[in-house]
């Protein structure tokens, strides 16, 4: 496929465990980001991505949020000891070298009981 | 920081109704972009506007960036069903990679 691939679409996790959330970014594309969308709200920043720079972590909510990204390429989300709170739906975007027009997932729906 | 808001954030409309979405920077922009979300989807980017003043058309839609390049808004023309989503813009400053997206417009269109 040539577009954003999320996994999983959707996750459904009790309170206190942790998930991991995957983002597989179009290739050749340099530039990554993460966002959290609450239902019927906007997109809240959480992290961002660029070549090999030090991500811009400004948009995490807590320190329970980390993301990595390896080799360039595929992302992965972190959530410790999830709350209820963090139910949302998380979207990753990527962006080519030079354009930041973001091409987004279709996200994974996270629901914390 | 930079925030972008966005007005209204909800409307109802008729469809062949025309309807109008306002999007104001904090900061000016380098330029602006605008998505569209359908409802249970991921946003789509829709358009770019980079000068000052710029207006570009796409068939029913036509959107402007300001002279200032702080705000922007979205025109449609004669509403369609297939219109409803929530419409994004997202802005970025000068010197900064980041998109801020701004906080979002809900269209609804009665058939």
């Amino acid at each position: 496929g040539a577009g954003v691939s999320q996994s999983p679409s959707n996750k459904v996790t009790e309170k206190g465990k942790d998930v991991e959330l995957r983002c597989d970014p179009i290739s050749g594309h340099t530039a990554l980001y993460w966002y959290r969308q609450s239902l019927g709200q906007g997109l809240e920043f959480l992290i961002y991505f660029q070549g090999n720079s030090a991500p811009d972590k400004s948009g995490l909510p807590s320190d329970r949020f980390s993301a990595e990204r390896t080799g360039g390429s595929v992302s992965t989300l972190t959530i410790q000891r999830t709350q209820q709170e963090d139910s949302a739906v998380y979207l990753c975007a990527s962006s080519p070298t030079g354009s930041i027009i973001q091409y987004f997932g279709a996200g994974t729906r996270l629901s914390v009981l | 920081g930079q925030q972008v808001m966005q007005i209204p954030q909800y409307q109802h409309v008729q469809e062949g109704e025309d309807f109008t979405t306002y999007c104001n920077s904090s900061t000016t922009l380098s330029n602006i972009q605008w998505y569209k979300q359908r409802p249970g989807g991921h946003p789509v980017f829709l358009i770019q506007l980079v000068k000052s003043g710029e207006v570009k058309k796409q068939k029913r839609l036509t959107f402007q960036f300001g002279e200032a390049k702080k705000n922007s808004s979205l025109h449609i023309t004669a509403t369609q069903t297939t219109d409803v989503g929530t419409y994004f813009c997202a802005g970025r400053n000068t010197g900064f990679q980041k998109l801020v997206f701004g906080t979002g417009t809900r269209l609804l269109v009665s058939p």
